[in-house]
């Protein structure tokens, strides 16, 4: 069956320090893989896009990679600070063009100072 | 922008009873999506909206159902509410255009089942 695993415990940093947070999948083969932070009590926000072809992709203090042979995305968040306590999802979109996103668990961050 | 409004923001209903649930995507918007987040099932997909036809549905039971009108604000309705439905719904608009897939979250509707 389908599966999308994300660390299901709190990771716990302290700030200052690299976050890295893990998204393995099985049985999908998605065409892109997104990654979204919530805070309690909000909807997802949109951070990262991945294409099935790139390796990796760079926003400001954020990072991605896709491995679609190990069927595993990274995300990392350099120079972590308090703020960036969240919880952070991954999703998988099949590039039907149907907006239909595969979220996992998500993983909770907490920086602290 | 104005960002994806939900109304209302909180509801109480009664076991039984039915909900509908509002949506305004952000402007420009034609993809309208809906999912429930529940803290033991997580986030999961119901149904997309793509100029008023329905794309896409979860496999959720025929009691959720949807539509979305000509500017491309959509409803979710549930009708029998069980306990289980108690959830956040979230609704979520994306630009058609090609190569734009990220979506963009409303704040949710806290939907209290009793």
């Amino acid at each position: 069956s389908q599966k999308i695993e994300q660390n299901s415990e709190a990771l716990n940093i302290q700030e200052g320090k690299t976050a890295t947070l893990t998204c393995n999948y099985t049985n999908y083969s998605p065409a892109y893989l997104q990654w979204y932070r919530q805070d309690p009590g909000r909807g997802p926000v949109f951070l990262l896009l991945i294409r099935e072809n790139e390796k990796e992709k760079r926003k400001e203090r954020l990072k991605v990679t896709f491995d679609t042979t190990l069927k595993q995305s990274l995300f990392h968040i350099t120079a972590s600070q308090p703020a960036d306590s969240a919880t952070y999802l991954c999703a998988l979109d099949e590039g039907t063009g149907r907006r239909a996103l595969t979220f996992g668990s998500g993983t909770r961050l907490q920086v602290q100072p | 922008k104005a960002g994806v409004t939900q109304t209302p923001r909180y509801l109480i209903k009664t076991r039984g009873q039915q909900v509908t649930l509002s949506c305004s995507p952000i402007s420009g918007h034609r993809s309208v999506s809906w999912y429930q987040q529940t803290p033991g099932q997580g986030l999961q997909f119901l149904f997309e909206y793509f100029s008023e036809t329905q794309r896409n549905k979860g496999n959720f039971p025929g009691r959720f159902s949807g539509r979305q009108f000509s500017n491309s604000r959509s409803e979710m309705n549930v009708s029998t509410l069980e306990l289980g439905d108690s959830a956040l719904y979230l609704c979520a608009s994306s630009s058609s255009g090609s190569g734009s897939y990220e979506q963009y979250f409303g704040p949710g509707t806290r939907l209290t089942v009793t």
